[in-house]
């Protein structure tokens, strides 16, 4: 049975990097077959998707349009999780984050954490 | 505004069904599959169609989920109070090498 575990903190304030983890257990951040997802929700923007990685020979990764230029997630081979840092965060980047594992569609879902971004 | 078109809200009386559509493009829906997702503030997202019409297991046969075109639809049958929860659709969008969402449609049980 897969299992997401998120960690990081609640509150960040603005101009600085919201950092968040997501440890796994049940499979591997390496699996071939898995792909691993950071999508946040707020009551004015709805599910948001943010980005992705995976690896299928190689690592890779893809970035939601509206946060690319500040965006990174990556896989930690060593602890089997997976990481999202976004950088520069505004009070529009207030919102209830979540890891997911999926391609097209997410069935295993992280618990949530609410990020609020204030000074 | 999202990439996918949704109504903002959908209501009926309980026992009744409701549709929700969602409108992309051949760059998304029209090409990929489309899921749809339950969400309660507080909880995770559930997963409730997959591959435009399957169901995981669990998710009672009131909900059903078809595709046409660039578009997609969810069904939910026999409204119940407990069904009053935001709902979402997603896919693939292979332009933007992203995965795109809905704004959500509230359904409200009269």
């Amino acid at each position: 049975q897969v299992q997401l575990q998120q960690s990081g903190p609640g509150l960040v304030k603005p101009s600085q990097t919201l950092s968040l983890t997501c440890a796994i257990s049940g499979d591997s951040v390496s699996s071939n077959s898995a792909v691993w997802n950071w999508i946040r929700q707020s009551p004015s923007r709805g599910l948001e998707w943010l980005g992705r990685t995976y690896y299928k020979s190689k690592w890779s990764k893809n970035y939601a349009v509206s946060v690319k230029r500040r965006i990174t997630i990556n896989p930690d081979t060593s602890k089997n999780q997976f990481s999202l840092q976004l950088d520069s965060v505004t009070p529009e980047d207030t919102a209830v984050y979540y890891c997911a594992r999926g391609d097209q569609s997410f069935h295993i879902w992280g618990q949530g954490t609410m990020v609020t971004v204030s000074s | 505004q999202s990439v996918l078109t949704q109504p903002p809200s959908v209501s009926a009386a309980p026992g009744q069904k409701v549709t929700i559509s969602c409108s992309g493009s051949s760059s998304n829906i029209g090409n990929n599959y489309v899921s749809w997702y339950q969400h309660f503030p507080g909880i995770a997202p559930k997963v409730l169609i997959y591959d435009n019409n399957k169901r995981p297991s669990g998710i009672p046969d009131r909900f059903s989920g078809s595709k046409s075109g660039t578009s997609a639809t969810l069904g939910i049958t026999g409204l119940q109070t407990g069904d009053e929860a935001d709902y979402y659709c997603g896919t693939w969008d292979s332009r933007l090498s992203a995965v795109v969402f809905g704004g959500g449609t509230k359904v409200t049980v009269l």
